[in-house]
């Protein structure tokens, strides 16, 4: 099975702020990376699909980048509704398998 | 608008069986392979099972082989997840949500459903 490994688990940032978030795969895994953002009690939305492509409705200052193992969430001027939970997921093979997640917190 | 309802989760005890659906609407649910994702209570996310469009291809995390079911009615717009001998661990909310198979991602997802296991 694939691995996923996100660092930090949690962030404190401030409005503004530009934020990074890394997942590491334990193989490689081309490109086939997403991104999820997960706010408290609501089901978890897709923002970034293989490694960078931004999903029709994002945010343009959501951005991913990344190939093989290493990955990179960025929020490039964080804003009051991206304070959730991020989640990055391979999309390589089965089982498909998810990072541990990132809180984002108000500072 | 792609809507994604579960539905048939509840507190069931530990050994026994429940029958969770999702109703899709808003696209060809035909045309789509379909999943189920769970997330255990202040934990995170789950891949559980998925199925091809026709329901001929399976797929399911380890910790739920031979005791989960996945299956959909394309008839009906609708996908289940059969869950016997249920254990606490599979205690969670769990999602449906449509799965692209080219980009492996899991475009739309409904609101959750709970099932507790708890004696």
């Amino acid at each position: 099975d694939i691995q996923m490994t996100q660092s930090p688990s949690s962030v404190s940032a401030s409005v503004g702020d530009r934020v990074t978030i890394t997942c590491r795969a334990s193989q490689g895994i081309s490109s086939y990376l997403a991104w999820y953002q997960q706010k408290p009690g609501k089901a978890p939305k897709l923002l970034i699909y293989t490694a960078f492509n931004l999903r029709g409705g994002v945010p343009s200052r959501f951005s991913g980048s990344g190939s093989g193992t290493d990955f990179t969430l960025t929020i490039s001027s964080l804003q009051p509704e991206d304070f959730a939970t991020y989640y990055c997921q391979q999309a390589k093979s089965f089982p498909l398998t998810f990072g541990g997640g990132t809180k984002v917190e108000i500072k | 608008e792609v809507q994604l309802a579960e539905s048939g989760g509840g507190l069931v005890q530990p050994g026994g069986s429940l029958r969770l659906s999702c109703a899709a609407s808003g696209f060809t649910f035909s045309n789509y392979w379909m999943t189920w994702v769970r997330q255990a209570p202040g934990k995170g996310l789950e891949w559980v099972a998925n199925i091809n469009e026709d329901g001929s291809d399976k797929y399911y995390v380890d910790s739920v082989k031979g005791r989960f079911t996945i299956s959909r009615d394309n008839a009906k717009n609708s996908l289940y997840l059969q869950m016997n001998s249920l254990r606490a661990e599979d205690t969670a909310v769990y999602y449906c949500a449509d799965w692209n198979s080219s980009s492996g991602d899991f475009q739309d997802w409904g609101q959750g459903t709970l099932v507790t296991v708890s004696s």
